[in-house]
């Protein structure tokens, strides 16, 4: 139960193309969502989060739509960018503290 | 405004020795939580630091402890070391004991390479 299922594990984009990341979660306790995005090397950081009193939302060129009854949700990518090349992560968290189960990460390939 | 900052950024170290992890939290934040991350595979919850002490536990062994100091700057320490705790270990930090949305911040993590 406090598994998050990320698919797919790899995706390879041409430029200009929509990236979509998704994600399933069993605990309907949790209530954060956030995305995290990490470069080779480097710690994650976060991109965009949503709480599940909302269906989407939207920062630039990243939207995560959040589906509540499929306990489901997905990281879009617009207009995807050679630097978007990186592994995302999402992950999922209760109300006790932040402690967040994260997803087993997807490696994107942006193609020039 | 300086971020999460961990040191030594990387470091080899022998089965069965022991190692100690440092991690200051960005200015301003708490809370401190530590996470291991094995080549290929999403951050794993190590646990939790608020106000000096341990809040929150994942599935690891009692060779993994911690401790917060007063300055919110906190410490892992891992004893026994195995093979398999070969991993990038990345201290996490936010801004409120509990209660989730609060934006977590990642440092640029240590690198454990145990032989």
């Amino acid at each position: 139960q406090q598994q998050v299922k990320q698919s797919p594990q790899s995706l390879i984009v041409q430029k200009g193309g929509i990236s979509i990341i998704n994600c399933a979660y069993e605990n309907t306790a949790f209530d954060y969502f956030p995305w995290y995005q990490q470069f080779p090397g480097k710690g994650p950081a976060l991109l965009i989060a949503i709480r599940p009193d909302v269906s989407e939302k939207k920062e630039g060129r990243f939207t995560i739509s959040f589906n509540k009854s499929a306990k489901q949700f997905s990281l879009h990518i617009m207009d995807s960018q050679p630097g978007d090349s990186a592994t995302y992560f999402c992950a999922a968290s209760r109300d006790q503290g932040g402690k967040l189960i994260f997803g087993q990460g997807t490696e994107l390939s942006v193609k020039p | 405004d300086a971020g999460v900052t961990q040191s030594p950024t990387h470091l080899i170290k022998t089965r069965g020795q022991q190692v100690t992890l440092r991690c200051s939290p960005k200015s301003g934040h708490d809370t401190v939580s530590w996470y291991q991350q094995a080549l290929g595979q999403g951050p794993q919850f190590i646990f939790q630091y608020y106000e000096e002490e341990e809040r929150q536990r994942g599935n690891f062994p009692d060779r993994f402890s911690g401790h917060q100091f007063p300055n919110y700057s906190s410490e892992l320490n891992v004893n026994a070391l195995l093979l398999g705790d070969s991993a990038l270990y990345l201290c996490a930090s936010s801004e409120r004991g509990f209660g989730s949305g609060n934006t977590i911040y990642f440092g640029e993590g240590s690198w454990l390479t145990v032989v």
